[in-house]
């Protein structure tokens, strides 16, 4: 089993739908990263968060530590958001933080 | 304020060969992690490199080397090229150098893909 698992693998929305995508992880972290991934692979970091709730625009983080589990949501989702979203989480050993540990992404595919 | 940025974007080599791929990291930033992505996987962390000093590692042979220069831009060296180091070479900086801490905010490179034929 993957420390870091997402779901689904893959989504398809019509444009203007509500979207989320969920992050379950297996070890202690630090910290969890959502990441967003285009086509030709560059990596744009969304938000990093440790507790609570995040917003930046359309987009919310939330994160549950004791459940350990994240979603991010796309509201009025858009087919720019057609990307691949990765959830990461630095793990946390012993008193000092360890790498980060990827899930494998879900791919969105937003439809006009 | 400039991005991180790789070089080459794209590379092919034969097995047995030694390739270097290149990052150099934001401005302010003294970090660098470097990761591999086969396709249609997650990212896998190689190392990361702070003052230039290897501070973490995940689970790559020793044939997967690095360094980090003054400047803090750093270079990732594969020797002895296998197959399935077919993959996209990801670069990441931040501005928190050790692992000890919580600001780890990541600036990704575009990435280096690099095929083993």
């Amino acid at each position: 089993k993957n420390e870091v698992e997402q779901s689904p693998q893959n989504l398809t929305a019509q444009e203007g739908e509500f979207i989320t995508i969920n992050c379950s992880y297996s070890v202690g972290i630090s910290a969890l990263h959502w990441l967003q991934q285009h086509p030709g692979g560059g990596i744009v970091s969304l938000f990093m968060l440790s507790s609570g709730k995040k917003k930046h625009g359309r987009l919310i983080a939330t994160i549950n530590i004791q459940e350990k589990h994240s979603s991010l949501h796309i509201t009025a989702s858009h087919p720019r958001d057609s990307a691949v979203y990765i959830c990461a989480v630095r793990s946390y050993y012993g008193g000092s933080q360890g790498n980060l540990i990827f899930g494998k992404g879900t791919k969105l595919s937003v439809k006009p | 304020e400039t991005g991180v940025t790789q070089s080459p974007t794209h590379l092919i080599k034969t097995r047995g060969q030694q390739v270097t791929l290149r990052c150099s990291s934001q401005s302010g930033h003294n970090t660098v992690s470097w990761y591999q992505q086969a396709l249609g996987q997650g990212p896998q962390f190689i190392f990361q490199y702070y003052r230039e000093e290897e501070n973490g590692r995940g689970n790559f042979p020793p044939r997967f080397s690095g360094l980090q220069f003054p400047n803090y831009s750093s270079e990732l060296n594969v020797n002895a090229l296998e197959l399935d180091d077919s993959a996209l070479y990801l670069c990441a900086s931040s501005a928190t150098g050790t692992l000890n801490s919580g600001a780890n905010v990541l600036t990704f490179g575009a990435g280096s893909r690099l095929t083993v034929l």
